[in-house]
């Protein structure tokens, strides 16, 4: 089984609706992060968690929100989507100790007419 | 400046030959290194991190790290055409919490 799972995988919606992307992970890790990739600008960060009552914005949180429900699931939310809200979502976790490595998960292909 | 520089390439190399990519970083109290690698359409994948200066290798790849010009760089040997993809090079600052990825690399390797 996966160590961190996303859904949806695809998910097509039109502007204006409410979207919220989930995020499950098996791994322990107590980070969790979540990032969208547009072609040509890599990853950027929206929003990160290092446990469930802490949660900070990231480069581009304007638009979204974030829901840590438990160690294990951090959502992400779009409240109103609009078209240039469609990209690659990825959540990712990392265990916190000085490496910080971060393991991704499989990702969420999100479209918005 | 960004916090992480790569060439987006694309860097071609024929098959059994030695891919090198390179990255460069800005903050100098960066602390953690990493290379993920991401094929088309799928998610990142974590396959070498380096923490002090000097070479890790692990099977094909090699990762070398040189705090003191600020540069971070990835070998493959042997080059396959499974090897074809972006890789990403990412920086880590444990005690600022700060964690910055490059745009990646696009590596073709032709057969």
């Amino acid at each position: 089984d996966a160590d961190v799972t996303q859904t949806p995988r695809n998910r097509i919606t039109k502007t204006g609706k409410r979207i919220m992307l989930e995020c499950s992970q098996t791994k322990g890790h107590d980070r969790m992060y979540w990032y969208r990739q547009d072609p040509g600008l890599g990853l950027r960060l929206i929003y990160y968690s290092f446990d469930v009552k802490d949660i900070n914005k990231g480069e581009i949180s304007d638009g979204y929100s974030v829901s840590r429900q438990a160690q294990a699931k951090f959502s992400l939310s779009l409240e109103s989507a609009i078209p240039n809200q469609t990209a690659l979502y990825f959540c990712a976790t990392s265990d916190g100790t000085e490496y910080n490595e971060q393991f991704f998960g499989p990702g969420t292909r999100l479209t918005v007419l | 400046q960004k916090e992480v520089e790569q060439n987006s390439g694309p860097l071609s190399v024929p098959e059994g030959a030695i891919a090198s990519l390179n990255c460069t970083y800005s903050d100098r109290v960066s602390q953690s290194f990493f290379w993920y690698r991401q094929y088309s359409g799928k998610s990142p994948e974590l396959i070498m991190s380096i923490y002090s200066n000097g070479d890790k290798e692990d099977g094909r790849f090699t990762a070398q790290l040189n705090k003191a010009s600020q540069y971070v760089s990835l070998l493959i040997r042997d080059s396959q055409p499974s090897d074809s993809a972006t890789y990403l090079c990412a920086v880590g600052l444990y005690n600022f919490n700060k964690f910055y990825f490059g745009s990646g690399t696009k590596l073709n390797v032709k057969p």
